[in-house]
């Protein structure tokens, strides 16, 4: 069983609609769950963190942890084209620094 | 956010040489940096966690030999490709831990070789 795993998609949205973002976690230890772009070609930039149960949101983009489910998800409102790229879900390990990466979930944005 | 850097961000090199990439963290001090590969549309594969002043810890099927991996300050962790060969052509990740716990990573260095 991989420890976390992503809808691997890919998942295409219209310009303007929220893109939602889901990844589950095996690990009832993990505790930080970080969401990552990357675009093509590029190494991941880091989008956001969360570490509580609940939503936290920074501008456009909102984090949402369920630790009794083992669910973290991403929702984009007001999807760009630029946003279009793969995004990685990845969880930590219990008694460890290195993270789980899912095996990513390209979205596409059509204008 | 953290910068990180890899230098270089491409190398091209023959079957049977060395290549040695470096990652520094910019901004801040990393105790613990990471090496990942990334092989065209798969997600990224931990290679090995590299701590400053000790051993590097090396993920399993992950030859220690072929691939070196020296961290001996807090801003710089460098990864040598032993004797390169077709097979090791990969897109090379570095990442760097803060005192948060957020690991950063570096723009990456493409590696071909012929």
């Amino acid at each position: 069983q991989k420890e976390v795993e992503q809808n691997s998609g890919p998942l295409s949205v219209p310009e303007g609609a929220i893109a939602s973002l889901n990844c589950t976690y095996s690990d009832r230890g993990s505790q930080s769950f970080f969401w990552y772009r990357q675009y093509s070609g590029k190494s991941p930039e880091l989008i956001m963190f969360i570490y509580s149960n609940g939503d936290k949101e920074d501008g456009r983009f909102t984090a949402q942890l369920n630790k009794a489910s083992q669910y973290v998800s991403l929702l984009i409102r007001d999807s760009q084209p630029s946003d279009s790229a793969t995004y990685l879900c990845a969880g930590d390990q219990t008694g460890a620094n290195n993270l789980f990466f899912g095996t990513g979930t390209r979205l596409t944005v059509i204008p | 956010g953290a910068v990180v850097s890899q230098h270089p961000s491409w190398v091209i090199c023959k079957s049977g040489t060395s290549v040695k990439i470096e990652c520094r963290s910019l901004d801040f001090q990393a105790t613990t940096m990471f090496w990942y590969r990334q092989f065209p549309k798969q997600s990224l594969m931990l290679m090995a966690t590299s701590n400053e002043g000790s051993k590097a810890t090396y993920e399993q099927g992950v030859e220690k030999d072929k691939f070196l991996i020296n961290h001996a300050s807090l801003t710089l962790s460098t990864l040598t490709v032993t004797s390169a060969h077709p097979e090791d052509s990969s897109f090379y990740i570095c990442s760097a831990l803060t005192s948060t716990d957020t690991q950063y990573f570096g723009p990456g260095t493409r590696l071909t070789v012929l």
